[in-house]
């Protein structure tokens, strides 16, 4: 069974292009979630879909950051336009269940960005 | 709010050594999830164990074991028989439920282990 899979695995732009992250979660995982590392700093959480829909997208950072999630399928984060601060490894995570009991989020391998 | 603590950057062991890694956390919800991670050098997230708030028994995956002391909120991962293979980052995480009814997970700052031949 495929994993978690994340495109690209590195990027690299320059101050105010746009990018765009995509995370393709285990088939039949509804919940898919997108989390964030700075250099340095804790991973932090972005948002959570639940199949299509926007469960919480309280850790966006502004509204630079659009996230979807088509048909309830792969997921895109898109970055526009990108800054300096945007730097760091963007995770992707999928659950089957909104990770209670002993149901572990799945993470992908990451993206790494860096703007310039 | 949730917060975990990790308060040893990094850590060396001796190849076949038992290693402990340290993890607090502070929450005031009752029922709470704990997660343990492991992240090599080729950047994916790898789930080791996980210990739920109200389980009895510490939780055990392999040579992994997780030794839950709730009174003193705390969450250690230790690895028996330390193998090369274990040299990675470490991240303690803890399940919590979120304002808007998500549940999501809150990170430590990660601890880099190195297993030493």
């Amino acid at each position: 069974e495929a994993g978690v899979t994340q495109f690209p695995s590195h990027s690299v732009i320059e101050k105010g292009q746009t990018v765009t992250l995509r995370c393709d979660p285990i088939s039949g995982h509804d919940n898919l979630y997108w989390y964030r590392r700075v250099m340095g700093k804790e991973i932090k959480f972005l948002l959570h879909f639940v199949k299509e829909s926007k469960q919480d997208e309280s850790g966006m950072p502004n509204n630079r950051f659009l996230a979807e999630r088509t048909g309830g399928t792969y997921s895109t984060l898109k970055v526009q336009p990108a800054e300096l601060e945007d730097s760091g490894v963007y995770f992707c995570a999928s659950s089957q269940d909104r990770i209670r009991g002993g149901a572990e989020a799945f993470f992908g391998q990451g993206t790494r960005l860096t703007v310039v | 709010a949730q917060k975990i603590t990790q308060t040893q950057p990094g850590m060396f062991v001796q190849e076949k050594e038992a290693v402990t890694l340290d993890c607090t956390y502070d929450t005031s919800d009752p029922s709470y999830g704990l997660f343990w991670y492991k992240q090599p050098s080729s950047g994916e997230m790898i789930f080791l164990i996980y210990q739920g708030s109200y389980d009895q028994q510490n939780a055990t995956e392999g040579r992994y074991s997780l030794n839950f002391q709730k009174a003193r909120k705390s969450a250690n991962l230790v690895i028996s028989a330390s193998q090369l293979g274990d040299s990675a980052m470490y991240f303690c995480a803890m399940r919590g439920l979120s304002g808007a009814g998500s549940y999501q997970l809150t990170f430590g700052k990660g601890t880099k282990l190195s297993v030493i031949p």
